[in-house]
């Protein structure tokens, strides 16, 4: 069975730092893509990041960009986001999914099949 | 960025009836669309893929159609368990976005 555990948010300080972390468990963390998804109190669904299964190609949401770092530890089947300088708009409930691509003839669409069940990230002083 | 426009922002139905929800792509984006479906403190849970094939363990009351820019989500005859929140995803390019969600409600 896949499992995704979120671990490492609680409150921060405007300015500050967070590193957050997704345990991967029950299949082969190192062949597929990983994303971080967020949500902030009472809204909707925000793409943050992504990262390839070698840790080779990542990519950022513009909002994040900068000041986010996404990177993986496929021997400890472990995907991290390191969070600079936050603000109060980086409140949320941050979700790791595992990315899974279907593909046939014509085209290989991807999407996220497993997630985990989120951490709450409140940056406030 | 390729914009995703969801309507509605709010439905509100019975059960038993059949309820449809649009997905519109600011450019195509071929068939690099899926659903999913949230519930209050819980993670999204994935309903479809490839705009419109079916995740495994999804009950087939529920259905994707469409490709290029408009998209369809279709429960065709609503449960108790379906009132939840629903949200495209488009995954043709990043970055990646989401549609605004559709809340589905008792009437």
């Amino acid at each position: 069975e896949v499992q995704l555990l979120e671990s490492g948010g609680g409150l921060v300080q405007p300015g500050g730092s967070l590193r957050l972390s997704c345990a991967a468990s029950g299949f082969t963390f190192s062949s597929f893509a990983i994303n971080w998804v967020r949500q902030a109190p009472g809204k909707g669904l925000e793409w943050v990041s992504a990262i390839g299964g070698s840790g080779l190609t990542t990519y950022f949401a513009d909002s994040v960009k900068g000041r986010f770092t996404i990177s993986r530890d496929n021997s400890k089947s472990t995907l991290y986001l390191q969070m600079n300088s936050l603000t109060a708009e980086d409140t949320a409930v941050y979700y790791c999914a595992k990315e899974t691509r279907y593909c046939s003839s014509s085209s290989c669409p991807p999407f996220f099949d497993s997630w985990g069940q989120g951490t709450l990230v409140a940056v406030s002083s | 960025d390729i914009q995703l426009t969801q309507s509605p922002s709010f439905l509100s139905a019975s059960v038993g009836d059949r309820v449809t929800i649009t997905c519109r792509a600011s450019q195509g984006i071929s068939n690099y669309l899926a659903w999913y479906q949230q519930k209050p403190g819980k993670a999204p849970k994935l309903l479809i893929y490839a705009a419109s094939t079916l995740q495994s363990g999804v009950p087939s009351r529920f259905s994707g159609s469409g490709s290029g820019t408009e998209f369809t989500l279709t429960i065709s005859s609503l449960q108790p368990e379906d009132f939840a929140t629903y949200y495209c995803q488009r995954l043709n390019s990043y970055p990646l976005t989401f549609g605004g969600g559709t809340k589905v409600e008792i009437k």
